[in-house]
């Protein structure tokens, strides 16, 4: 079935580098997407958002960008910080009747110092 | 500002005990409700949601149930578990009627069945 998925399980980088994370999405329907941080031991802690009637969007040194023609997603982290070492994941509200998000599986994000 | 709360933290329970997980949101009215379960490394699968008080959707067969009793208060259960049952726990939150909005999730709870 149509899911969220992600290119890679583990990233890492070095303190101060800037981190690309993707995501790939198969339901062209999605209209809303968004990024969420969770730390070990944690629940998911939003970070950003985006609708689909938008390509880019800024927020506090992450930036989310989102190509529908190819269905991507991804998120920008600038000048990566060891406190942003977590598992990120992707989710897409592709069902709005359900008022539910589907989420992608994570991607480990290892911040070198 | 909204908050929400989940316990117990952690929790081991044998097989065939019953279950009872709590949830509570602070600071906001008529939430959409949420129980998801992460298994270990892996995603969040939802398992519940709820637009109001008694109203439940069931995303997949299972051995565990939920009810609304309040406008704040979603609670899991289980009659019975089973060792297929062990996970980390989430509930959360999302402002109803409005489209696309963002999930805010609770700390969770580890539930371990031996």
């Amino acid at each position: 079935g149509e899911s969220v998925g992600l290119h890679l399980p583990t990233l890492s980088v070095q303190e101060g580098d800037n981190s690309i994370i993707n995501c790939a999405y198969s339901n062209s329907a999605s209209d809303y997407f968004i990024w969420y941080k969770q730390e070990s031991g944690k629940g998911p802690q939003f970070i950003i958002d985006i609708r689909s009637n938008m390509d880019k969007r800024q927020g506090q040194r992450v930036t989310v960008l989102l190509n529908k023609t190819v269905k991507h997603l991804s998120l920008q982290i600038a000048a990566t910080q060891p406190g942003d070492s977590a598992v990120y994941f992707c989710a897409e509200n592709r069902d709005t009747g359900r008022r539910a998000l589907t989420f992608g599986s994570g991607t480990r994000l290892q911040v070198q110092p | 500002s909204q908050t929400i709360h989940q316990w117990p933290a952690t929790l081991v329970q044998p097989v065939g005990s019953p279950l009872s997980l709590e949830c509570t949101v602070e600071g906001t009215s008529n939430p959409n409700l949420y129980w998801y379960r992460q298994a270990a490394g892996r995603g969040l699968q939802l398992l519940f949601y709820s637009v109001g008080i008694g109203q439940i959707s069931s995303e997949v067969p299972q051995n565990l149930s939920a009810s609304r009793p309040q406008d704040r208060q979603f609670i899991l259960s289980s009659k019975k578990l089973l060792l297929s049952d062990s996970g980390f726990y989430l509930c959360a939150w999302s402002v109803r009627g409005l489209n696309n909005s963002p999930l805010h999730f609770g700390n969770g709870t580890r539930l371990t069945v031996t």
